[in-house]
C-alpha cells in the first residue's frame, strides 16, 4: 500500500531564503508526482507536475525533483517571499488505481 | 477556460440532514474524482468517474454515500443522512489524457 510523508510538517524561514520540502513514497510505481499549494480556506493549486519519466520540472522560482528509485521528491523554493506563505502537499498517481495519494502537507511560512 | 467549479463553497447542515454537492469539470475533461479532507488528517481519494461510468469507488466511506455523473458532464455527491464525522472539505478534481488534475476550490461541510 502507498503511503506519502513529507517532511516537515512545519517551516518557518526568513524572507528572502532558498529552502526545500521534502516528500517521499513507499512504492515506486507511479506515474507521477504532483506539488500543490493551498491557502487557508482555498482550494487545490497545481504547481509543478513531474511525470515518472522525468527527474525535474521547474516554474519561475520553483523546481521539483523526482528520483522515482528512492522514492523521493524534492521542491525547492528560491528566494522565499511572504506570499509563498501556504500548506504544501505532495501526490502521487498510481496507474494502477488511478488515483491521487496524498502526504499530509508542510506548512510553510515566511516571515518578513 | 472555466475550472473545475464546485457549489456550494461551504454548507452548515443538522446531523441526519441531507447535503448534495456539485462538481463541473473543466470542459472536455472524461475523468472526474471525488476527494476529502477531514480536519487533521491527508486528502483522501473518494471515487473516479470516467465519462458517467463510475470507475473506482474504493474510497466511499460508506452506503450514506451517492456519487452521479449525469450524462458524463457535472456530478453530485449526495450524502444522506449526514453524520458529524462527514464534516471536511470536499474536493472534485477533473483530468485528460495526461492525467494531471485539476481541482476546484472545494466544498467545506460542517455537520453540527
Amino acid at each position: 500500500k502507498q503511503e506519502v510523508t513529507q517532511i516537515p510538517a512545519a517551516l518557518s524561514v526568513p524572507e528572502g531564503e532558498n529552502l526545500v520540502l521534502n516528500c517521499s513514497f513507499t512504492d515506486s510505481a507511479i506515474y507521477n508526482l504532483q506539488w500543490f499549494r493551498q491557502d487557508p480556506g482555498k482550494g487545490l493549486t497545481s504547481l509543478l507536475l513531474i511525470q515518472s519519466s522525468q527527474r525535474e520540472q521547474t516554474s519561475g522560482r520553483l523546481n521539483a525533483s523526482l528520483d522515482k528509485s528512492s522514492g523521493r521528491s524534492t521542491l525547492y523554493i528560491a528566494a522565499s517571499q511572504p506570499g509563498d506563505s501556504a500548506t504544501y502537499l505532495c501526490a502521487v498517481f498510481e496507474y494502477s488505481n488511478y488515483q491521487l495519494i496524498w502526504g499530509a502537507g508542510t506548512k510553510l511560512i515566511i516571515k518578513p | 477556460e472555466a475550472g473545475v467549479t464546485q457549489f456550494p463553497s461551504h454548507s452548515v447542515i443538522e446531523k441526519g440532514q441531507t447535503v448534495t454537492l456539485r462538481c463541473d469539470p473543466i470542459s472536455g475533461h472524461d475523468n472526474l474524482y471525488w476527494y476529502r479532507r477531514v480536519m487533521g488528517k491527508e486528502i483522501k481519494f473518494l471515487l473516479h468517474f470516467v465519462k458517467e461510468s463510475k470507475q473506482d469507488e474504493s474510497g466511499m466511506p460508506n452506503n450514506r454515500f451517492l456519487a452521479e455523473r449525469t450524462g458524463g458532464t457535472y456530478s453530485t455527491l449526495k450524502v444522506q443522512p449526514a453524520e458529524l464525522e462527514d464534516s471536511g472539505v470536499y474536493f472534485c478534481a477533473s483530468s485528460q489524457a495526461n492525467y494531471e488534475q485539476y481541482f476546484g476550490p472545494g466544498t467545506r461541510l460542517t455537520v453540527t
